[in-house]
């Protein structure tokens, strides 16, 4: 079975620094694309980061760049969200998502979804 | 730019249907998509990617009570034969090089 598990939220004063983990199992890993998602509470989701199987492409949406870092681990079947800087707009759960993509090895859209880590930034 | 317009809501009675629309932006009109599906208090949950020729592929476990179609720039995901499980936030998604991007959400309620 297909599974991610995100772990590593929690309270964090703004300012503050976090690490996001998610454990993947049931694929291979190296093979694929990984991302970031958020939601904030009541609101939609939106993308934040993904990187590439062997990590040398890194995207991010705007409002995270230069204060999140997005990083895997594929011995360890393992991706990470390290996010500095925080601020109060960066209050969400956080998911951990595969991509799958149309061409073998391209990324897309998300498949399957973790079960999400919340982040709160509040003092 | 990349963009995707969801309506707010939409409704229908319990065994019925209802279709849900998402608008690709100008310029994008042969993008494919992806739907997903968020129930109360859980996680997303792929549903289908859903090509500009109306092909689709779903998720497993889908039930053939979800399908989708496309016209321009239009993607469109029809829930048959509702349930009370499938009231919950559908969210469409595309992407790009660089870049993925969802729409607002329209949230079904099974009346």
């Amino acid at each position: 079975e297909v599974q991610l598990v995100e772990s590593g939220g929690g309270l964090v004063q703004p300012g503050g620094s976090l690490r996001l983990s998610c454990a993947a199992s049931g694929f291979t890993f190296s093979s694929y694309w990984m991302s970031w998602v958020r939601q904030a509470p009541g609101k939609g989701l939106e993308w934040v980061a993904n990187i590439k199987q062997d990590g040398s492409e890194k995207y991010y949406v705007d409002s995270v760049k230069g204060r999140f870092t997005i990083s895997r681990d594929n011995a360890k079947n393992s991706l990470y969200l390290q996010m500095n800087s925080l601020r109060a707009e960066d209050t969400a759960v956080y998911y951990c998502a595969r991509e799958r993509g149309s061409v073998a090895g391209t990324g897309g859209w998300f498949d399957p979804w973790g079960q999400g880590t919340l982040v709160t930034v509040s003092s | 730019q990349l963009v995707l317009t969801q309506s707010p809501s939409a409704s229908a009675s319990l065994g019925a249907s209802v279709k849900l629309t998402c608008t690709l932006s100008s310029g994008h009109s042969s993008y494919a998509i992806a739907w997903h599906q968020q129930q109360p208090e859980k996680g997303p949950r792929y549903l289908m990617k859903l090509n500009s020729d109306g092909s689709h592929s779903k998720g497993d476990g889908i039930p053939d009570r979800f399908s989708g179609s496309s016209s321009g720039a239009e993607r469109y995901l029809t829930i048959s034969s509702l349930q009370s499980e499938d009231e919950a936030d559908y969210y469409c998604q595309t992407w790009g090089t660089g870049i993925r991007v969802f729409g607002t959400g329209t949230k079904v309620t099974v009346l």
